[in-house]
């Protein structure tokens, strides 16, 4: 079955770019989506990305994915206090009852 | 605008008791799911169900059953509570109609078994 891998922390300077990197293992995933949690809170869906595309722009974030290597990254320009998270991994193969998440990249800024 | 709500963020309950999570979602979303969110674990999935009255045991099941009696409304059930499962709770509902098949979350209940 598909597993997700992610690292556990990630700590960037106030502006600068963060990039939050997931290897999976199911390259029969239809879509590889990225969720942000905020403290106490469950998790929204952030962006996503279908299989078949390599790049993705939404603002501040883009979305790189290599098939090949099964890797998936999230860059964020300019972070801000507010991108303050958890930052979820995951992928999903064909339905909507079948999306595997990482454990997660606790994302924190410094000044 | 408030789509899948979780009755409780915060629940204390004793060793023993039977305690009830419910989730309810306004999406029509044929699928539910719940999760347990614990330090460096991410999301362990419990139960899921596709259907009314379906069920389905995810990877983490021992200690818990689920009730789906409505489609909008799914309910986790620690039969008997216990220290070990103590934790932050998420449910999250999909539909296979809408693409990109995302799921959508409720805000989590913390529950404390003392």
């Amino acid at each position: 079955g598909e597993d997700v891998e992610q690292s556990l922390f990630l700590s960037v300077r106030e502006g600068d770019s963060s990039v939050i990197n997931c290897t999976y293992t199911d390259s029969s995933s239809t879509y590889l989506y990225w969720y942000k949690q905020e403290p106490g809170a469950g998790l929204q869906l952030l962006t996503y990305i279908f299989s078949n595309m390599d790049m993705k722009q939404d603002q501040r974030l883009t979305v790189l994915l290599n098939k090949k290597d099964k890797h998936l990254s999230l860059r964020i320009a300019d972070t801000q206090t507010g991108d303050s998270a958890i930052y979820f991994c995951a992928g999903g193969a064909f339905s909507a009852s079948k999306i595997i998440f990482g454990s997660g990249t606790r994302l924190s800024i410094r000044p | 605008d408030v789509k899948v709500t979780q009755s409780s963020r915060y629940l204390v309950k004793r060793t023993g008791e039977k305690v009830f999570l419910e989730c309810v979602q306004d999406m029509d979303h044929e699928n539910m799911f719940w999760y347990r969110q614990d330090p460096g674990l991410g999301l362990r999935l419990i139960y899921f169900s596709y259907d009314v009255k379906m069920k389905e045991k995810g990877d983490i099941p021992e200690g818990y059953s689920v009730s789906r009696e409505k489609k909008e409304r799914f309910s986790l059930i620690l039969e008997s509570a216990s220290t070990n499962q103590t934790s932050m709770y998420l449910c999250a509902s999909s539909s296979n109609k809408e693409t990109p098949y995302g799921y959508t979350f409720g805000s989590g209940t913390r529950l404390t078994v003392v």
